[in-house]
């Protein structure tokens, strides 16, 4: 069965640090991979997405991902936080396939606090 | 345009009663998904809607729970006779349904159970 492991719980980093968010997957062939991120109050919203071809892929508010096939990961990163980046965030893989490929499996998610 | 919307915002229902939660999925998206958000259990996938297709149920944690969806547009999903272990927030999104493309989330409805 598909999987997916964000080993970090919780990132406590400093405003115009750089972030990197792990996420891991466990899939038998290519999946679809998503970052979503949830702002405190507020519903989900798609980062970024990885389908195919090129394995950099540039998302909104200067997010980035990289999948490694090798590794079975996917990561999150930035290159210098803001404050408003404080929020929890879920990497996700959907099935593939023509039946229900838009079926997302969530990680469990990692909270990210910005300090001043 | 008008975005996902959920009604209503916050439920608080007894043990025991049935609640009904509606998704209004933004014009002209033909999939639509529920999952539900609980600090147990994280985001969890319940129901799957695409078109005229039969829905993928497969997420749906009991028989107390069900969906569905009139002339392809809104959604409600019913909970019957709720337990505590119900309390958490609904959330629906939509999306165009093409392979890849983003799905809209809602704001949610949070449900209490007391």
């Amino acid at each position: 069965a598909q999987s997916v492991t964000q080993p970090d719980i919780h990132i406590t980093v400093s405003e115009g640090a750089s972030l990197e968010l792990r996420c891991n997957y466990s899939y038998g062939a290519t999946p679809y991979l998503f970052w979503y991120v949830q702002s405190p109050g507020q519903g989900l919203q798609l980062l970024l997405k990885y389908f195919s071809g090129d394995t950099l892929v540039q998302g909104i508010k200067g997010f980035e991902a990289e999948f490694k096939r090798s590794q079975s990961s996917f990561n999150l990163r930035k290159p210098s936080v803001h404050w408003s980046d404080a929020a929890e965030y879920f990497c996700a893989v959907a099935a593939g396939g023509s039946d229900s490929w838009g079926k997302l499996q969530f990680g469990a998610g990692t909270q990210v606090v910005v300090t001043p | 345009g008008a975005g996902v919307s959920q009604s209503p915002s916050n439920k608080v229902t007894e043990k025991g009663k049935d609640v009904e939660l509606r998704c209004d999925p933004i014009s002209g998206h033909t999939a639509l998904y529920w999952y539900r958000q609980s600090l147990g259990q994280g985001l969890e996938f319940l129901i799957y809607f695409q078109g005229n297709s039969a829905p993928d149920k497969s997420g749906l944690p009991s028989d107390r729970f069900s969906a569905e969806r009139t002339g392809g547009s809104v959604s409600t999903l019913t909970i019957q006779r709720t337990q505590q272990e119900d309390s958490a927030v609904y959330l629906c999104a939509s999306s165009s349904g093409l392979a890849g493309n983003e799905q809209y989330f809602g704001p949610g409805t949070r449900l209490t159970v007391t």
